[in-house]
């Protein structure tokens, strides 16, 4: 089954301990993206890889890291985080970059920040 | 920049009825595409209908069509007879073409918060 699969889908933590949301996907897609929905707001843009290697920010990249060293994979890492990075997070992918084919959304991470 | 407007932060509606959900957007781009997508109370993502920009005719999906206004950048969802199920937040999201083709971020609206009641 093709799918986006996020984890963890739930997590309380406190501030400043380090945390990981792992994505990954089953279809080979080339581009990969995070994004965070807090209420009233939508949906905003953290990161996105265009391809293995390659990532770039988004429109709201502050106090988040990520990385791409293999195709299926896109960790989104909280090096230090603080309670304004609650939220629920979703990763998404699409097969090729340059297509108008829609994206593909994970279950989503909600994630709380004491 | 682009930008997407959703100026309805909630409806509701009767079952079996229709409803219009609103959407503008703001860009200089001639070419670009259009999604609407749901969000059940489960919180998935799901693709409801999209419209390439430079298609005249309006796209539907069984009870879901839309009605896009280029000129006035406007792309409403209609949902006929609606159902229980149809109980979701809704995104407007844009999408811009460049000359290598589609590049991948979406831009959301806010999102509209619809309820059919029984």
């Amino acid at each position: 089954e093709a799918q986006v699969t996020q984890n963890p889908r739930y997590l309380i933590t406190v501030t400043g301990k380090k945390l990981t949301v792992t994505c990954s996907q089953n279809m080979n897609h080339e581009y990969m993206s995070w994004y965070r929905q807090d209420p009233g707001l939508g949906l905003r843009q953290i990161y996105y890889s265009m391809n293995v290697e390659v990532t770039d920010k988004g429109d709201v990249p502050e106090g988040y890291k990520v990385s791409r060293k293999e195709k299926r994979n896109f960790p989104l890492i909280l090096e230090s985080p603080s309670p304004n990075q609650t939220s629920l997070y979703f990763c998404a992918s699409k097969r090729q970059t340059y297509s108008n084919q829609p994206q593909h959304f994970g279950d989503g991470t909600r994630l709380s920040i004491l | 920049a682009q930008t997407v407007t959703q100026s309805q932060p909630e409806m509701s509606v009767q079952e079996a009825e229709t409803v219009t959900l609103s959407c503008t957007y703001d860009t200089s781009e001639s070419n670009y595409y259009l999604f609407w997508y749901k969000q059940p109370p489960s919180r998935q993502m799901i693709l409801v209908i999209r419209q390439e920009a430079y298609k005249q005719q309006n796209a539907t999906e069984n009870r879901f069509s839309v009605n896009f206004q280029k000129a006035a950048k406007s792309f409403s969802l209609k949902i006929s007879d609606s159902q229980l199920g149809d109980t979701a937040m809704y995104f407007c999201a844009f999408m811009k073409h460049d000359t290598r083709g589609s590049q991948g971020n979406l831009i959301f609206g806010k999102g509209t918060k619809l309820s059919v009641k029984p």
